[in-house]
């Protein structure tokens, strides 16, 4: 069974950093493109960043962008998320999530979404 | 960026009811559109991709349709276990992806 395991969430002061990994197992980890989603409190969803299998093609969303990074590696079925310069709007639940073969293109796997939260 | 418009916003309904819930695109994806369903404190689930492909798992009172820039997810008979939110998503045109805002399908 495919699983995703976030961990590095908790609370920072503005201005600070964080670094979210997520490791997956049950299924082919260096064949996936991998990504980051957020949700904060009692809103939608949100694309934070997309990091292909080999890690040749990144992309951001322009909330983001030049502050997060994103890496995996995959000898260790690992995606990192790097969140500096952290501010109170970035405050949200954060979720790691893949495709599958058969979903083409779509998330069918998840992580369970760790919290991440920017005080003042 | 393409937006996608989910209405209606809230949905009452009974169990044993059909469901009809709608997303629809500022340009066309194509059928590059899936349907999630998300329930508090959990990960989003896939119901549908492609506009009208069921992800494993997933029963069949599920269903999807529409192409271009309409779309419709349909419930056939409500579940208890159906009432949550649920997010349309395009991959047509990205970054970056894009959601809908939600409908929120409650018990009435």
């Amino acid at each position: 069974e495919a699983q995703l395991v976030a961990s590095g969430g908790g609370l920072v002061k503005a201005g600070g950093s964080l670094r979210l990994s997520c490791e997956g197992s049950g299924f082919t980890f260096s064949g996936s493109s991998m990504n980051w989603f957020r949700q904060a409190p009692g809103q939608g969803l949100e694309w934070v960043s997309t990091i292909s299998t080999t890690g040749s093609n990144i992309y951001y969303s322009d909330s983001v962008k030049g502050r997060f990074t994103i890496s995996r590696d995959n000898a260790k079925n690992s995606v990192f998320l790097q969140m500096n310069s952290l501010r109170v709007e970035d405050t949200a639940r954060y979720f790691c999530a893949s495709p599958s073969y058969e979903s083409n293109g779509f998330y069918d796997y998840w992580g369970q979404g760790i919290l991440v939260t920017v005080s003042p | 960026d393409i937006v996608l418009t989910q209405s209606p916003g809230t949905l009452s309904l009974s169990p044993g009811e059909r469901a009809t819930l709608s997303c629809r695109a500022s340009q066309s994806v194509m059928r590059y559109l899936a349907w999630y369903q998300q329930k508090p404190g959990q990960a989003p689930r896939l119901l549908i991709h492609d506009a009208s492909n069921r992800a494993t798992g997933i029963p069949d009172r599920f269903s999807g349709s529409g192409s271009g820039t309409e779309f419709t997810l349909t419930i056939s008979s409500l579940e208890p276990e159906d009432f949550a939110v649920y997010y349309c998503q395009q991959r047509r045109d990205w970054p970056p992806i894009t959601f809908g805002q939600g409908t929120r399908l409650e018990i009435k």
